[in-house]
């Protein structure tokens, strides 16, 4: 079963505009959501998680139980935001699931 | 410090070969991942070792996947015999414990062709 679902692949957005990755996530237990990113010829990173519950980068996101969702905003977008980014899921079982990923574009 | 060091970075096989990944984490981390993601895809956890135990490999195909983690350090991922659909970029990740709210620190991975 998906546990963790990011339904856009490719997102594009104009800088200085709103930007928001979705993230929905399936699991009945208390979980950890983690937002990773992986900018151009660089390692995957952490950019939050919701524990921390601290905003990165101009970054937030917040764990919503009820729509079991954990959405990454950010008002203002800029261009060295493009990035991949994915969400990721640990278990109470510390089981980590990850999402297939959305390809953020920043047009200047 | 370097962060987690794999090699090599780019592997080239024939299929029925076999192949070896080999993975440094970070001094003082004593979980270690190995996840495999194929293109377009999120990483998926192979397994996932506390100290030189593997405490998670439900997702490792055993019948041609093995890894070790003899001394608790550094690590080796084993295919044997390689298939085409095993092409994919094989990531190392490491972590102070292996509780879930911790922070991975990921590999460069090594991209992995099946001809």
């Amino acid at each position: 079963a998906q546990r963790v679902t990011q339904p856009e692949k490719l997102l594009s957005v104009f800088k200085g505009a709103p930007v928001e990755l979705k993230c929905n996530y399936s699991y009945s237990g208390s979980p950890e959501l983690f937002w990773y990113v992986q900018y151009s010829r660089q390692r995957l990173q952490l950019l939050l998680r919701h524990i921390s519950r601290e905003s990165i980068k101009g970054f937030t996101a917040d764990l919503n139980k009820g729509e079991t969702s954990f959405h990454l905003k950010k008002p203002f977008a800029q261009e060295e935001d493009s990035a991949m980014y994915y969400c990721a899921l640990a278990t109470t079982g510390n089981q980590f699931y990850f999402g297939t990923g959305t390809s953020l574009t920043v047009i200047p | 410090e370097a962060g987690v060091v794999q090699s090599p970075r780019y592997k080239i096989i024939e299929k029925k070969q076999p192949v070896a990944f080999w993975c440094n984490p970070i001094s003082g981390h004593n979980t270690l991942y190995w996840y495999l993601q194929n293109l377009g895809q999120g990483p998926e956890l192979l397994i996932r070792y506390e100290n030189e135990e593997a405490v998670d490999d439900s997702q490792l195909p055993k019948d041609r996947f093995s890894a070790e983690r003899l001394k608790g350090v550094d690590s080796t991922l084993k295919i044997q015999p390689a298939e085409l659909g095993d092409s994919a970029v094989y990531l190392c990740a490491s972590s102070l414990t292996g509780g879930k709210g911790n922070e991975q620190f990921f590999g460069p991975g090594t991209r992995l062709t099946v001809l």
